[in-house]
């Protein structure tokens, strides 16, 4: 059964402009990963942060985790029209399966 | 980076017949991988865990006499769908982890995902 679950479901913004997703969890984690889709396409991973780190920076990419309240937020700043995806957060209790939530469709209109 | 491929990427097949669709873990074993299957514009739900040299583990749901899963080497899996249906018809995706002496907070490595049409 999913467990995260994304907000908005969808988002367009444009061009340059900055992208906020949030996603929510229901059970204590280990790590939480945020994945991205682009369209018919496998997933690509984008950043792993671990239960006991609050903020992570990848290039344009800036996750949180606040586990008190299970829920963590992707930002892509700057964003180009090549960010036109659909974005995943998945949370992992161990070495078991990941669990995905429904996920953002960030459309960047140019 | 550890790299997962997956193969065919797109097939068409008639109902009533069997698709075997591949999984390898070209750079790392992958003694556990996943087989997840995603609807349009919905997320990834797992369907099974494939154990090497084991009977795999489904998910609540899924048959296992029509989706068959052999993971007969520390690098291959495969997903059979059986008796394929219309309904059958989605996007069929693949993932392992590579965890060296069952280390955990490790990323996951997806195939490039198998588009299955049953006409």
């Amino acid at each position: 059964s999913q467990q995260g679950e994304e907000d908005p479901q969808a988002l367009s913004i444009q061009e340059g402009e900055n992208a906020t997703m949030n996603c929510s969890y229901k059970t204590s984690i280990n790590n939480l990963q945020w994945y991205r889709q682009n369209s018919g396409r496998g997933l690509v991973h984008l950043i792993l942060i671990r239960s006991n780190e609050r903020e992570k920076h990848s290039g344009r990419l800036r996750v949180t985790l606040d586990t008190s309240k299970k829920s963590s937020s992707l930002l892509i700043t700057a964003s180009r029209a090549a960010d036109t995806a659909s974005y995943f957060c998945a949370t992992d209790l161990g070495i078991t399966p990941l669990v995905f939530g429904k996920g953002t469709r960030l459309s960047v209109i140019a | 980076g550890a790299v997962v491929s997956q193969h065919p990427s797109r097939v068409i097949c008639k109902s009533g017949t069997s698709v075997k669709i591949e999984c390898r873990s070209l750079d790392f074993q992958a003694t556990t991988m996943f087989w997840y299957r995603q609807f349009p514009k919905q997320s990834l739900m797992l369907m099974a865990t494939s154990n090497e040299g084991s009977k795999a583990t489904y998910e609540q749901g899924v048959e296992k006499d029509k989706f068959l899963i052999n993971h007969a080497s520390l690098t291959l899996s495969t997903l059979t769908v059986t008796s394929a249906h219309p309904e059958d018809s989605s996007f069929y995706i693949c993932s392992a982890r590579d965890l060296p002496g069952g280390q955990m907070n490790t990323e996951a490595f997806f195939g490039q995902g198998t588009r299955l049409t049953v006409v």
